[in-house]
């Protein structure tokens, strides 16, 4: 039962212009959520997080955006560059569960020069 | 800058073995985990501890085991190793409920 879904597996954009990777939950009960980027040989890293009281969150090229009634968010990189080429996880939590961070199955971002 | 170091990059063992992954981090965080990563399945969560000697099973503990004997040091337990525990393993750690500070990861071949 995958509670948190990324039903694009990759994704290919030009440098410049826009990446939006998506995100879809099912648990009405996750409160919190995160996008995390990861290279080849490394761990994820942090990139941006939103709490379920907003439905935008921004950060320099990074935006994250939550709607609520349909269970789904976004990442959006403008503009995206080389560098951003990496798999994508979002994750998830529930209010009162802070072991439980669920992660989605990852998308591959390529930016292509 | 919070850094969890992991005990190996790269690991090669054979089925049955006892294989120990150590992970250790230098923020005094409370909150310590072991993930597995796999293509096409996202990251997975085997452990998790809130504090030294406390431990509670994630999602897929079976065939693994963990000890916390102090804060800055929790540790990977695979008591018998089987070719399908040949995966990415990532410890993290956490200062509270959301952000996850990851390791490098081990990279474990089980033949």
């Amino acid at each position: 039962d995958q509670q948190v879904k990324q039903n694009s597996p990759s994704l290919s954009v030009q440098e410049g212009r826009i990446s939006i990777l998506n995100c879809d939950y099912t648990n009405s009960m996750f409160d919190y959520f995160l996008w995390y980027k990861k290279y080849p040989a490394e761990g994820p890293t942090f990139l941006i997080s939103i709490s379920s009281i907003k439905d935008k969150n921004e950060d320099g090229r990074f935006t994250v955006f939550l709607n609520k009634s349909a269970k789904h968010l976004s990442l959006h990189i403008v503009p995206s560059q080389p560098g951003d080429s990496a798999v994508y996880f979002c994750a998830a939590s529930a209010r009162g569960n802070t072991g439980k961070l669920i992660f989605g199955q990852g998308t591959t971002l390529q930016v292509k020069p | 800058d919070v850094k969890v170091t992991q005990s190996s990059r790269y690991l090669v063992k054979r089925t049955g073995e006892k294989v120990f992954l150590e992970c250790v981090q230098d923020m005094d965080h409370e909150n310590m985990f072991w993930y597995r990563q796999d293509p096409g399945l996202g990251l997975r969560l085997i452990y998790f501890s809130y504090d030294v000697k406390m431990k509670e099973k994630g999602d897929i503990p079976e065939g693994y085991s963990v000890s916390r004997e102090k804060k800055e040091r929790f540790s990977l337990i695979l008591e018998s190793a089987s070719t399908n525990q040949t995966s990415m393993y990532l410890c993290a750690s956490s200062p509270d409920r959301g952000r996850r500070y990851f390791g490098p990861g081990t990279r474990l071949t089980v033949t």
